[in-house]
């Protein structure tokens, strides 16, 4: 069945460590890519996403993902966590052009050690 | 960048009674907006895609008689829980397909609606 799967329910770093969230995806052809990183009492927030072109994409907040076609990953990376970084984060793909809407892994819960 | 408000942020409503949840798209036009659920620590699943002056298309499973629908103008979606019971009780977000980048939702903050 074509799914997005976070294999990570929680993580938790220090503040100034690296960071990697996996997201993988099972469809037949590749669908467009997106993380989006969901705060208290704020709304979905687009972090970065993957149409086509260059494997490595930047975000916002100092975030990057690279597209993994051999791998059928997605996974977001920082190199230094903030404090303000925790949150939930969501990899989610738009599967078919036709629909346009998103289908959403089951997240990942971040937690920033001081 | 655009922007959605959903309003309200939280209702708390008595079992039986009807709820309507506005979601507006406040500089851009949208004609397509869709509405997720998001039950306690899990992801968000669509419930229906909202076209502007057509009928909204409901997910297998999704009552179309519970959860109204309207998307009577470009800028506005209503979703209306009919006659809601305890287990209506959940969190409801919006979102507003970008009309340029049509691969882009721009999401609501959420109404968690409570229902005693």
């Amino acid at each position: 069945a074509q799914s997005v799967t976070q294999p990570d329910i929680h993580i938790t770093v220090s503040e100034g460590a690296s960071l990697e969230l996996r997201c993988n995806y099972s469809y037949g052809a590749t669908p467009y890519l997106f993380w989006y990183v969901q705060s208290p009492g704020q709304g979905l927030q687009l972090l970065l996403k993957y149409f086509s072109g260059d494997t490595l994409v930047q975000g916002i907040k100092g975030f990057e993902a690279e597209f993994k076609r051999s791998q059928s990953s997605f996974n977001l990376r920082k190199p230094s966590v903030h404090w303000s970084d925790a949150a939930e984060y969501f990899c989610a793909v738009v599967p078919d052009t036709g629909r346009r809407a998103l289908t959403f892994g089951s997240g990942t819960r971040l937690q920033v050690q001081p | 960048g655009a922007v959605v408000s959903q309003h309200p942020s939280w209702v708390i409503c008595k079992s039986g009674t009807s709820v309507k949840i506005e979601c507006r798209s406040l500089d851009f036009q949208a004609t397509t907006m869709f509405w997720y659920r998001q039950f306690p620590k899990q992801s968000l699943m669509l419930m229906a895609t909202s076209n502007e002056g057509s009928k909204a298309t409901y997910e297998q499973g999704v009552e179309k008689d519970k959860f109204l629908i309207n998307h009577a103008s470009l800028t506005l979606s209503t979703l209306t829980v009919t006659s809601a019971h305890p287990e209506d009780s959940s969190f409801y977000i919006c979102s507003a397909r970008h009309p340029v980048a049509k691969n882009i939702q721009y999401f609501g903050a959420g109404t968690r609606l409570s229902v005693l």
